[in-house]
């Protein structure tokens, strides 16, 4: 089950300097989408979301935009602090339907 | 901040043993779901519960698996019979009426 991927397992940024994440899906029935961030021996911490009828959503320092014709969406972390170092996994939902489908996580490493 | 709490926090169980994870969801959540991830890889959904019963389920929960909200706090997840490929953390999640599920800690279960 491929639905939501992940493609880089990793990614190391400069503290101060802007994070990028990736996530890509193939559901075209998927209409909200979610980041979450997990530290060790923690659970998914929920971020920041977005609904299919938006291409950008914006919390602080966190912004996911969504390229629906690309089946695309990215977060952006800016800037970044050295306790963004975790786990982040793209999430998506179906609207009506119960479960979130994830993606394989990218493991966050931000370097003073 | 309410939280999702679970218990225990690791579980050690012999293989055809049963096992009962506990979680006490947010108390004003009315959606609560099980997920699992087997180590080094993804976030799994199992079941989703609402109204007393259960709404989605995947095909990874069997007959083996069974879920109960025994009182108005607990929601309680129970494997029957386990197997060594039951090895997996599993996460409790809740939610009111938006898409975003908050998650608990996780327990680590073992089948040995």
């Amino acid at each position: 089950d491929q639905q939501v991927k992940q493609n880089s397992p990793s990614l190391s940024v400069q503290e101060g300097r802007i994070s990028i994440l990736n996530c890509d899906y193939t559901n075209s029935m998927f209409d909200y989408f979610l980041w979450y961030k997990k530290y060790p021996a923690e659970g998914p911490t929920f971020l920041i979301s977005i609904s299919s009828i938006k291409d950008k959503n914006e919390d602080g320092r966190f912004t996911v935009f969504l390229n629906k014709s690309a089946k695309h969406l990215s977060l952006h972390i800016v800037p970044s602090q050295p306790g963004d170092s975790a786990v982040y996994f793209c999430a998506a939902i179906i609207q009506g339907a119960q479960k979130l489908v994830f993606g394989q996580g990218t493991r966050l490493t931000i370097n003073p | 901040e309410p939280e999702v709490t679970q218990t225990p926090s690791h579980q050690v169980t012999q293989m055809g043993q049963e096992v009962i994870l506990r979680c006490v969801p947010i108390s004003n959540h009315l959606y609560f779901y099980w997920y699992r991830q087997i180590l080094g890889q993804k976030v799994e959904f199992l079941v989703s519960f609402y109204n007393n019963e259960i709404s989605e389920k995947s095909e990874i929960f069997d007959d083996q698996f069974s879920v109960e909200r025994p009182d108005g706090s607990n929601f309680t997840l129970k494997i029957r019979s386990t197997k060594l490929e039951d090895s997996a953390m599993y996460f409790c999640a809740s939610t009111d009426i938006g898409y975003e599920q908050y998650f608990g800690p996780g327990t680590r279960l073992t089948v040995t």
